[in-house]
């Protein structure tokens, strides 16, 4: 079972440059999520999506777009990467629990901003 | 915004020992969870409570959700070497969306042999 799937793993980008992060979740959730992770910050929420067609903002969305392509797949996308967007990007997914936080997480974009 | 306080922010112990800590906050929450983060690997699910005074355990692990609904604690017994990594607490606001999951800033364990 692959579970939550991140793709690229790893990316360094210039200043100004474009980039779409792809997450795919083959266990058939209704919900899903993009979170960012910076040293002594914790897990932030950027965007979720509670259902295909449906998007929110969570905690930190300035500089990022989302779409929900269809029920497995929620692609995050930067339009003008920036310095301060150096993180380590989580997608997760949650099906019928998805009220009570029970999250499955993929491992991670490594995203570098020059 | 909401905030999680988690304490420690890291512990060095010996293999062996049994390691405790905790999550507080001035809100008031509908579910608490427990996260694990090993190395360059995303966070997973450890424990879940889902009642004010709820007692859980899973393994070495265990895990109690204070009866104020503002605060829990997690202990782990018998430390090994694979508990290292960050532990993070999480709490679903009372009444919240699935945007409401607020996020401790994690405890990082190291475990001498």
């Amino acid at each position: 079972n692959a579970g939550v799937t991140q793709t690229p793993k790893f990316q360094v980008l210039k200043t100004g440059q474009s980039m779409t992060l792809q997450c795919a979740q083959d266990m058939n959730h209704n919900s899903m999520y993009w979170y960012r992770q910076d040293p002594g910050m914790g897990l932030r929420l950027i965007y979720y999506s509670a259902s295909e067609g449906t998007t929110d903002k969570g905690e930190v969305p300035n500089g990022y777009n989302v779409s929900r392509l269809n029920k497995r797949e929620f692609s995050l996308r930067l339009e003008s990467a920036a310095p301060s967007q150096t993180s380590v990007y989580f997608c997760a997914s949650s099906g019928r629990r998805a009220n009570t936080g029970e999250l499955f997480f993929g491992e991670g974009s490594r995203l570098t901003v020059l | 915004g909401q905030q999680l306080n988690q304490s420690p922010q890291s512990m060095f112990i010996q293999e062996g020992e049994d390691v405790s800590m905790n999550c507080t906050s001035s809100s008031i929450f509908n579910t608490w969870l427990w996260y694990k983060q090993d190395p360059g690997e995303g966070p997973v699910l450890l424990i879940a409570l889902y009642k004010a005074g709820e007692l859980t355990s899973n393994g070495r692990l265990t895990a109690q959700f204070g009866i104020t609904r503002k605060d829990s604690f997690l202990n782990i017994s018998a430390s090994i070497p694979s508990d290292v990594g960050i532990y993070f607490c999480a709490g679903q606001l009372y009444g919240g969306s699935q945007g409401n999951l607020i996020f401790g800033k994690g405890t990082k364990l190291s475990v001498k042999p």
